[in-house]
């Protein structure tokens, strides 16, 4: 099956401790991003990649690395996460000519 | 700069009635797409429809349709014979084809179907 995976789905954490939020496709997409969703704002778009090791940053990458060493797996690394990182963020693939496909969201909290 | 704008943030229909979802785009790029997603109130993002800015035809998937007005830069989504399960939210999406990275995002229409 087709799909976009994300880890782990509910997350909630103290300001400044280092996470990572794993992202894995199994559709040969070349092309994957980050977003955050915050009410009243839609999506926002935080880091996206074209291949293997080519990254870059998107309206909102302030607080947020990412890492694309093998073309399935797209991890978002919050060094030190703040209160106002605190959303749902969403993980998402395509080809150049597909819409994207979305993860299941992953819930985050940081207190 | 490429922008989305959905006007309207609620709506409400009576079930079994078409209803019709505002969206208008800002792009000067000649080539690109725009999608329509749902979003149920469990939070997975799921594509409805898909537009390319050079189709002739407006597009249409079973009980949704896109009615595309180029000059006017609008995207508007129809649902027919709405059901509850309609009830989401819905966000219109912009896709630029020199940069397939870039999705730009609207703010959303939550709807609610009546029964």
């Amino acid at each position: 099956e087709a799909q976009v995976t994300q880890n782990p789905r509910y997350l909630i954490t103290v300001t400044g401790k280092k996470l990572t939020v794993t992202c894995s496709q199994n559709m040969n997409h070349e092309y994957m991003s980050w977003y955050r969703q915050d009410p009243g704002l839609g999506l926002r778009q935080i880091y996206y990649s074209m291949n293997v090791e080519v990254t870059d940053k998107g309206d909102v990458p302030e607080g947020y690395k990412v890492s694309r060493k093998e073309k399935r797996n797209f991890p978002l690394i919050l060094e030190s996460p703040s209160p106002n990182q605190t959303s749902l963020y969403f993980c998402a693939s395509s080809s150049s000519t597909d819409t994207q496909y979305f993860g299941p969201g992953t819930r985050l909290t940081v207190l | 700069a490429q922008k989305i704008t959905q006007t309207q943030p609620g709506m409400f229909v009576q079930e079994k009635e078409a209803v019709t979802l505002d969206c208008t785009y800002d792009t000067s790029d000649p080539s690109y797409g725009l999608f329509w997603y749902k979003q149920p109130s469990s939070g997975e993002m799921i594509f409805l429809i898909y537009q390319g800015s050079y189709d002739q035809q407006n597009a249409t998937e079973g009980r949704y349709s896109l009615n595309f007005q180029k000059a006017r830069k609008s995207a508007n989504l129809v649902i027919s014979a709405s059901q509850l399960g309609d009830s989401a939210m819905y966000f219109c999406a912009l896709r630029l084809k020199y940069n397939f990275n870039k999705f730009y995002f609207g703010s959303g229409t939550k709807l609610n179907v009546k029964p």
